[in-house]
This record gives C-alpha cells, structure tokens and sequence, in this order.
C-alpha cells in the first residue's frame, strides 16, 4: 500500500520567505508526526497530531513555525519569515496510534535550503 | 540532558564481526522502544521493536534494560550491507523521540 508522502522533495527559497511542506499521511493513521534533521543528527521532534488536534507542540522552535491538520489526514507545516539556521531535512512519519508500541513510518522528508 | 542517548561512534568493523549499540533514556515512563535503521540521504525504517523479554530478527538482537534505562541492539556476522546508522527511539503513549543515531561501516 501507499506509504507516507511528503511534498516536495526539495525545496530552495530564500531568507524571510514562507513556505509550506505537506505530508499525506498512510492511510487510517491516526497519529501524524513532524520531526527535524539536520546533517548528522537524529530527528528532532517538532509536533505530533492525534486525530486533527496537536497533541503536543513543545518542539517547535519557535512561533514562525505552525502546523495544521484539519481534516485528521494531510498535514502542512509552515515556516514564516525562514532564516537560514531552518535548513534541514523535515521528516513526516504516521502510526496507527492504536496501540503505544505501533511504530512510526516515515516519508522520504523534504530537504529545505535557505539561502 | 537528551531524553534519548546514543554513541555516536563511528564504529568501523570488518564483515563478519560482532558490533553492539547501546542507547540510554531519561523518561522512566517510556513505554516502547525501537531501532530505526537510516542510510544515507534516506528517510529512517524500523528495523525493530525492543520487547521486556529481549528480542532476535535474523542476525539483530535487541535487549531492554528498565532498571538502567538503556536497550541495546547487537548485530551478528556483520555483513557490507548493515553500514548505516542505527537510531534508537523511545515512545511514552504516542511520544516518539530519537537519539542521535550510531554510525556502523562494515569494511571488507
């Protein structure tokens, strides 16, 4: 079946601009997962969604970066005003959220370059 | 201090050698707990679970300590393709955080 998908693979803009990447979810997952990866580092975590409510925003960095899930499947997470300090790979990973021990599986994540 | 810990290394081995991670973790209420296998430039895949009772896929086994709050992941019989790096992750209800990952290269 479909596995997570994240648009786009890629994305160059410049400082100060805005941007949005999204995450279509698999399907029937309920739990949608946003974490950040920077060269030689593990994921950080930014947010997690249960359902269309952000059951925890404590890694987001900052109030430049939101993210939305209104419909309790695709995700957008977006950046006002990007400095150059956000380039990063951000991952989106989903789970079934049924049960605690449910894996998460991610996307192949977004590379994101601030210039 | 990070919620999840990990040697960085890298640990460089030759193919069929023994190689062990160890991963430690602060929140004693975490509830699960996983390896995570990440390439290159690729997004990180189960590799998988850590159960109470210790765990074995294969050549991988994982074991989990509570009272120390580490797990461990030990890879027998080290093969060219297992070069990657291993993130261990650690789930309290739906809470999933990474450590930093461990570097392996297995060299000819």
């Amino acid at each position: 079946g479909a596995g997570v998908s994240q648009t786009p693979s890629n994305k160059v803009t410049e400082k100060g601009k805005y941007v949005e990447l999204r995450c279509d979810p698999i399907s029937g997952h309920t739990a949608l997962y946003w974490y950040r990866q920077s060269l030689g580092q593990g994921p950080e975590f930014l947010i997690y969604f249960q359902g269309t409510g952000a059951a925890d925003d404590s890694g987001l960095p900052n109030d430049r970066f939101f993210a939305v899930r209104p419909e309790g499947s695709v995700s957008t997470l977006k950046i006002q005003r990007t400095e150059r300090g956000d380039s990063a790979v951000y991952l989106c990973a989903s789970s079934s959220g049924t049960f605690g021990d449910s894996p998460l599986h991610f996307g192949n994540g977004t590379r994101l370059t601030v210039t | 201090r990070k919620e999840v810990e990990q040697d960085p290394g890298p640990f460089n081995v030759p193919e069929g050698a023994t190689v062990a991670f160890n991963c430690t973790y602060s929140n004693s209420a975490s509830q699960s707990f996983f390896w995570y296998r990440q390439d290159c430039r690729k997004e990180p895949k189960l590799l998988m679970s850590v159960y109470s009772s210790g765990n074995e896929d294969g050549r991988f086994t994982a074991q989990l300590n509570r009272a120390s709050q580490y797990i461990s992941l030990l890879i027998r019989d080290s093969k060219l393709s297992d070069s990657a790096t291993y993130l261990c992750a650690v789930k309290k209800n739906n809470d999933m955080r990474f450590g930093a990952g461990t570097r392996l290269t297995v060299k000819p």
